[in-house]
């Protein structure tokens, strides 16, 4: 059971290149959620999930975009990177709100 | 609005008792969790409370008061593991069950011998 799988662990980026955060969840849940975490900001919600086709922003979405074609995937796209965009980027997944979410290992991004 | 406030650090001796509090001010509430976060990697869950009163498990114990929209974490028989960041996050309720999440900043605690 490898639960909530991100990829890739650390990525440098230049501004202006685009790239995928990749999240696969093997656990079926329908709840998916992408957090960013800057030093000593917490976590911020970018988007979220709650089942296959359907997404919506969070607090801090400009920049970047989701899809939800499966339960499993839940992949965050970066268009236009910028140096605000370093960031350590979480994709969690939970079955209800009780549970709690599980989290993947997080993907750090620097942007140079 | 939405605001959680958690103190940034803490201090601890090995053994010994802490507290960590949390007070929240939310337009929707519908539970609040607490997560533990090492240096470095993802958080992980520690405890859940959507009704008034103290939910333990094992060391750790976690208490709710709606009312006064306020929380806190126990850690009992401190170890030197338990040297991380402590998440307090309230789950956002609109009309509909989305299950977001809104985190505090977290409390840094450091276990010293």
């Amino acid at each position: 059971n490898a639960g909530v799988t991100q990829t890739p662990k650390f990525r440098i980026l230049k501004i202006g290149q685009s790239m995928t955060l990749q999240c696969t969840q093997d656990m079926n849940h329908n709840y998916m959620y992408w957090y960013r975490q800057d030093p000593g900001m917490g976590l911020k919600l970018i988007y979220y999930s709650v089942g296959a086709g359907i997404t919506d922003k969070g607090e801090v979405p400009n920049g970047y975009n989701v899809s939800r074609s499966t339960t499993e995937d839940f992949p965050l796209r970066l268009e236009l990177a910028a140096p605000s965009q370093t960031s350590v980027y979480f994709c969690a997944s939970t079955r209800t709100g009780g549970d709690g979410y599980t989290f993947g290992s997080g993907t750090r991004l620097t942007v140079v | 609005g939405q605001n959680i406030d958690q103190p940034t650090e803490m201090t601890a001796t090995e053994g010994a008792i802490v507290q960590i509090n949390c007070t929240y001010q939310t337009s929707g509430f519908n539970g609040l969790f607490w997560y533990q976060q090492h240096a470095g990697e993802a958080p992980t869950f520690l405890s859940y409370n959507v009704l008034d009163g103290l939910e333990e498990k094992g060391r750790f114990s976690s208490f709710l008061s709606r009312s006064k929209g306020y929380s806190y974490l126990l850690l009992k028989e401190l170890q030197m593991k338990d040297s991380a960041s402590y998440l307090c996050a309230v789950r956002d309720y609109h009309g509909g069950a989305t299950n977001k999440l809104i985190f505090g900043t977290g409390t840094l605690l450091a276990v010293q011998p």
